[in-house]
């Protein structure tokens, strides 16, 4: 059965303090690894989508990074504003995607 | 990438009563996704609705309880039927965008947020 573990649950950081959320995978056959931000009350954002080991994307203050086990959602010299719940997913073939239980990241000022 | 509204936005039932959330995008998708995310928990797939064919339920969740539409390539409607308060939670719609960069990421309404009384 496919799982995602994501850690740690709750991060908080001093702004400008930079720091790795990780997203441990098991799946057969991964099509995709998808990361999210979620602010309280809405939807998801799309942030990422990474296809195969050793690639990496960036967004601003964002890298995620894949290898064959796990992703890493790097965040470099933190703002207040990136402050949200980090959703890492998976998805196996042309199925549905399958959540972590995501890490509440809070940056203070 | 798509724009997707949800209706309503919030609502507030009383058990036993039935809600119909509606989903609206704004460019016509194959895929739209209905998922549930509980109190303090991640999001959970509830089925996916294609046009032209029933929707296809994940497992612990029933036709009967969570009857779907999709009418057309652009919307999709999602019941929750006889509610009972362990139904709280936030209804999301997501639809695979074929017009976006990667053609398999998917993006989410604001949801709906649903308390049961």
């Amino acid at each position: 059965e496919d799982q995602v573990t994501q850690s740690p649950e709750a991060l908080r950081l001093q702004e400008g303090e930079s720091s790795s959320l990780n997203c441990s995978y098991t799946v057969s056959g991964l099509r995709g690894l998808f990361w999210y931000r979620q602010d309280p009350g809405k939807g998801p954002e799309f942030l990422f989508t990474l296809y195969s080991a050793g690639e990496e994307k960036e967004k601003e203050r964002l890298k995620a990074t894949l290898t064959k086990k796990e992703s890493f959602l790097h965040i470099t010299a933190p703002k207040p504003e990136d402050s949200a719940t980090y959703l890492c997913a998976v998805q196996r073939g042309f199925q549905k995607l399958v959540f972590g239980t995501g890490t509440r990241l809070l940056v203070s000022p | 990438s798509a724009v997707i509204s949800q209706k309503p936005s919030r609502d507030i039932c009383q058990r036993g009563t039935s809600l119909t959330i509606q989903c609206q995008v704004d460019s016509q998708v194959t895929m739209m996704f209905w998922y549930r995310q509980q109190p303090g928990q991640s999001l959970t797939l509830i089925a996916t609705a294609n046009q032209g064919s029933e929707a296809t339920y994940e497992s612990g969740f029933v036709i009967d309880k969570f009857p779907i539409s999709r009418p057309n390539l652009t919307f999709s409607t999602l019941t929750v039927s006889n509610m009972s308060p362990e139904d709280s939670s936030i209804y999301l719609c997501s639809v695979e965008d074929p017009g976006a960069s990667s053609y398999n990421e998917q993006f989410f309404g604001p949801g709906t947020r649903l308390t049961v009384l």
